[in-house]
């Protein structure tokens, strides 16, 4: 069964480190990945997704994810983190044929000032 | 452009009581999804509407319905509400299979 897994269930990282979130997935056909924040009480927004081609894809808020098919993941990673990016991060890929969405069990960032 | 709009912000019903949901996608958009983010038990998909017919829906009881209409805005209706039913509803919009999804901000459903 597709399945998605965020091992990293809480991370806390200091204000300007660097970020890298976990996301390993489990799709027999070629996936098609994203990567959603949720601040809390609200909806999803997207940060970035991959359908196909550079396996490097860019995102908004300064974020990058890299594809690695060997691995089966799709990490999510910022240079340098600021206060405003703490909330949940959910990685994503979309199953039943393209119409729906399984999800992780979404990883809560804290930054520290 | 206008993102996905959701109504009520949020909605408390008693237990037995139905719940309707509302949700108007993304000018453009013919597709609306449902999903249903419980404490515990995290996203899960609940039913997915396009050009007014239901497509596909997940692993929740037939007391959870809805459709969608000519403008392709949709209601979720949940019938014989129980206490577990109390989650963030969210609706998501796209352009069908195989497409990005976009969500809104979500409907919180408290059932007492």
């Amino acid at each position: 069964a597709q399945s998605v897994t965020q091992p990293d269930i809480h991370i806390t990282v200091s204000e300007g480190a660097s970020l890298e979130l976990r996301c390993n997935y489990s799709y027999g056909a070629t996936p098609y990945l994203f990567w959603y924040v949720q601040s809390p009480g609200q909806g999803l927004q997207l940060l970035l997704k991959y359908f196909s081609g550079d396996t490097l894809v860019q995102g908004i808020k300064g974020f990058e994810a890299e594809f690695k098919r060997s691995q089966s993941s799709f990490n999510l990673r910022k240079p340098s983190v600021h206060w405003s990016d703490a909330a949940e991060y959910f990685c994503a890929v979309l199953t039943g044929g393209g119409n729906k969405l399984t999800f992780g069990t979404g990883t809560q960032l804290k930054v520290e000032l | 452009e206008a993102g996905v709009t959701q109504s009520p912000t949020h909605l408390i019903k008693t237990r037995g009581q139905q719940a309707t949901l509302r949700c108007s996608p993304i000018s453009g958009h013919t597709s609306v999804y449902w999903y249903q983010q419980a404490l515990g038990l995290g996203l899960q998909f609940l039913l997915w509407y396009d050009e007014g017919e239901e497509r596909n829906r997940g692993n929740f009881p037939p007391r959870f319905s809805g459709r969608q209409f000519p403008n392709y805005s949709s209601e979720l209706n949940v019938n014989a509400l129980e206490l577990e039913d109390s989650a963030l509803y969210l609706c998501a919009s796209g352009r069908g299979r195989m497409d990005t999804q976009y969500f809104g901000p979500g409907t919180r459903l408290t059932v007492l």
